[in-house]
């Protein structure tokens, strides 16, 4: 069955450093997302992007945060300048569709998760 | 706003027993309503959905049913197995909002024991 996969499973970075969170959508898949979810938070929605352009974006996902879709097959997370708050895990999904005009029969599937650790 | 509350875990019950995860909801419009299950090293897999009130959801002997007057949709399940240890969460999503965007409850921690 196809899964989304992500790497690294765990991520160490120094606060301050460029971190790249990486992740292999369902390859026919059009819509993709990122959340977070801190340690005993909720899991909170950041971005969703579509056609190669960002379609929603949370009060979270500010310029230190960027999103891209390099080839066919990657679509990746960049957190500029780690803080320490930025710590969490960090989960991909991917959608054939939305679940626009009325429908909620697309799934979005999620990817096992990095875990971002900033020291 | 949108946002969805959980029963705080861990929950620990023994094979057999009867589970309860109660969810509540607050929505801005009319939500479609979703249980996620994530299992040791894996994503969250989507357990059951109900798109309107009233609806019951169901899968691997689970049930919720959508309760627009209480805003609630609790996971409910007969007798628990060694297997169902995971993590359960809550999650809704606006019908009428962009482009998919779930919102969940924090997440429930079941353990089963033998």
């Amino acid at each position: 069955e196809p899964e989304v996969t992500q790497t690294p499973s765990h991520q160490v970075t120094q606060m301050g450093q460029e971190v790249i969170l990486r992740c292999v959508p369902i390859s026919n898949h059009l819509y993709f997302y990122w959340y977070r979810q801190i340690l005993g938070q909720k899991v909170e929605f950041l971005v969703s992007f579509y056609n190669n352009e960002i379609s929603e974006k949370s009060e979270i996902f500010d310029d230190q945060f960027s999103v891209e879709r390099p080839d066919g097959s990657n679509f990746t997370l960049k957190i500029r300048s780690t803080k320490l708050e930025d710590s969490a895990m960090y989960f991909c999904a991917s959608s054939e569709a939305t679940g626009l005009a009325g429908s909620a029969s697309y799934e979005q599937y999620f990817g096992p998760g990095t875990r971002l650790t900033v020291t | 706003g949108n946002s969805v509350t959980q029963m705080e875990g861990p929950v620990t019950l023994s094979e057999e027993a009867f589970l309860t995860i109660n969810c509540t909801y607050t929505a801005t419009g009319y939500p479609s309503l979703f249980w996620y299950v994530q299992y040791p090293g894996e994503g969250l897999q989507l357990l059951l959905k109900a798109t309107k009130a009233d609806d019951k959801g169901s899968n691997k002997g689970f049930e919720a049913t959508y309760r627009k007057e209480t805003t609630s949709f609790h996971l409910e399940k007969g007798s628990v197995q060694v297997s169902d240890s995971a993590v359960y969460f809550c999650a809704l999503r606006n019908r009428g909002s962009t482009l998919g965007r779930l919102y969940f409850g924090r997440g429930t921690q079941l353990t089963v024991w033998p």
